[in-house]
């Protein structure tokens, strides 16, 4: 029973445009998203985080949107650089716990 | 910055020997983890500590144990490897103290068992 899904395994975008990544999670007592980015080789980077009271997190090229209702959030990189290729994670926290539940990852590859 | 050290970066063994998995972080985090990743799969949490002492399971827990040596280093064993537990590990460390406060990670332990 996957709790956090990550329905695409992989996505290619042209340098400069915009990628979208999306998650979508079951348990409504989540209350923190992360999103991990990951090069081969290497741990899980932190990239951005929400909180379930905001609806969007900006952070540079990096946005994050949550929909509580439709229990979904995207991660939006505007524009897209080569050096974004990495498996990126959604991962969840429940109030009150410290554990991560992590998405299955989206490979993104951005085209020079 | 260290961060998040994990030793060894890689290690074969035979089924059944035992082996035993370091971390140690250096940036005074109360809370410890433990997670793996197969292919295809995101991490899956085996055990954790959120502070000196203590130590909870996780989602995975089976075939494997703990230590929280200190604030610093929290250890990971496999008493009798099974191929099953092939896989890539990773250590990771937060400051829970912070709402929210994200998990930093080491750059992971790849482990085969034949």
């Amino acid at each position: 029973d996957q709790q956090v899904k990550q329905n695409s395994p992989s996505l290619s975008v042209q340098e400069g445009r915009i990628s979208i990544l999306n998650c979508d999670y079951t348990n409504s007592m989540f209350d923190y998203f992360l999103w991990y980015k990951k090069y081969p080789a290497e741990g899980p980077t932190f990239l951005i985080s929400i909180s379930s009271i905001k609806d969007k997190n900006e952070d540079g090229r990096f946005t994050v949107f949550l929909n509580k209702s439709a229990k979904h959030l995207s991660l939006h990189i505007v524009p897209s650089q080569p050096g974004d290729s990495a498996v990126y994670f959604c991962a969840a926290s429940e109030r009150g716990r410290r554990a991560l539940t992590f998405g299955s990852g989206t490979r993104l590859q951005v085209q020079p | 910055n260290a961060g998040v050290t994990q030793t060894p970066k890689f290690q074969v063994l035979k089924t059944g020997q035992s082996m035993t998995l370091q971390c140690a972080q250096d940036m005074n985090h109360n809370s410890m983890y433990w997670y793996r990743q197969d292919p295809g799969m995101g991490l899956r949490l085996i055990y954790y500590s959120a502070s000196e002492g203590t130590t909870d399971k996780g989602e995975v827990p089976n075939g494997y144990n703990v230590s929280r040596l200190n604030k610093r280093e929290f250890s990971l064993r496999l008493e009798s490897a099974a191929p099953s537990q092939t896989s890539v590990y990773f250590c990771a460390s937060s400051d829970f103290s912070t709402a929210g406060s994200p998990q930093h990670f080491g750059d992971g332990t790849r482990l085969s068992i034949l």
